[in-house]
């Protein structure tokens, strides 16, 4: 593992069901976020976690949720999707405190809810 | 909380033109103003970023410039090149605890 991988890559789901969206980092770094983007609308932050241990919500929680139980994966469940969360899921970590506080992105999930 | 606009959505520039891109932001505790790239089906890449403290930076074709009273930074790009093509977010953070992004510049650069 390089950097961010985030599973899967794409998936169609029918509405009502659970999906839990992957994050793991090897980079030991401190924070870790979830964003939706949509066309038009850019990158939203749905949740967000400086330290293992503590989340917090972004702009667009409602229907996510997150936990942390280590520094490394950050995982993106939604309880029960809707059409609305069709959306492409990129997480993000970034070293809080380090001189650079660029976000390192992972290559994204395509979801799809039917 | 922190509200980031961007403009335009939509920027085609010949090569070897200039390219800018503007955003501002609602929160003025924000201190840390990341860009980043993504090309067509690619992750977002850290371009250039600006601190409060400085008013601007460069890194070769690229530079951003930062008015803090007014509360808006551009994106500056020089002799455009097809590979520029992409598109670009400005972002606003208070020291990277949650970054808030623009909604996005469509950039195509024509040979």
């Amino acid at each position: 593992i390089a950097g961010i991988t985030q599973a899967p890559t794409s998936q169609i789901l029918a509405a009502g069901r659970r999906m839990t969206l992957r994050c793991t980092q090897d980079m030991r770094h401190n924070a870790m976020y979830w964003y939706r983007q949509d066309l038009g609308l850019g990158l939203r932050l749905i949740h967000y976690s400086n330290t293992a241990g503590t989340t917090g919500k972004g702009e667009v929680p409602d229907g996510y949720s997150v936990s942390r139980a280590n520094t490394d994966d950050f995982p993106l469940t939604l309880a029960s999707a809707v059409p609305s969360q069709t959306s492409v899921y990129f997480c993000a970590s970034s070293d809080v405190g380090q001189p650079n506080y660029g976000y390192t992105f992972g290559s994204g999930t395509r979801l799809t809810v039917v | 909380g922190e509200n980031v606009e961007q403009h335009p959505s939509t920027l085609s520039v010949q090569e070897g033109d200039s390219a800018v891109i503007k955003c501002t932001y609602s929160d003025s505790a924000s201190n840390y103003f990341p860009w980043y790239k993504q090309e067509l089906g690619k992750r977002p890449q850290l371009i250039i970023d600006i601190r409060s403290n400085v008013g601007e930076k460069k890194d070769q074709r690229i530079a951003v410039t930062l008015n803090k009273t007014a509360k808006h930074f551009s994106l500056h790009i020089t002799e455009t090149q097809p590979e520029d093509s992409a598109v670009y977010f400005c972002a606003a953070s208070k020291s990277s605890l949650t970054v808030i992004f623009g909604t996005g510049t469509l950039l195509a650069v024509q040979p």
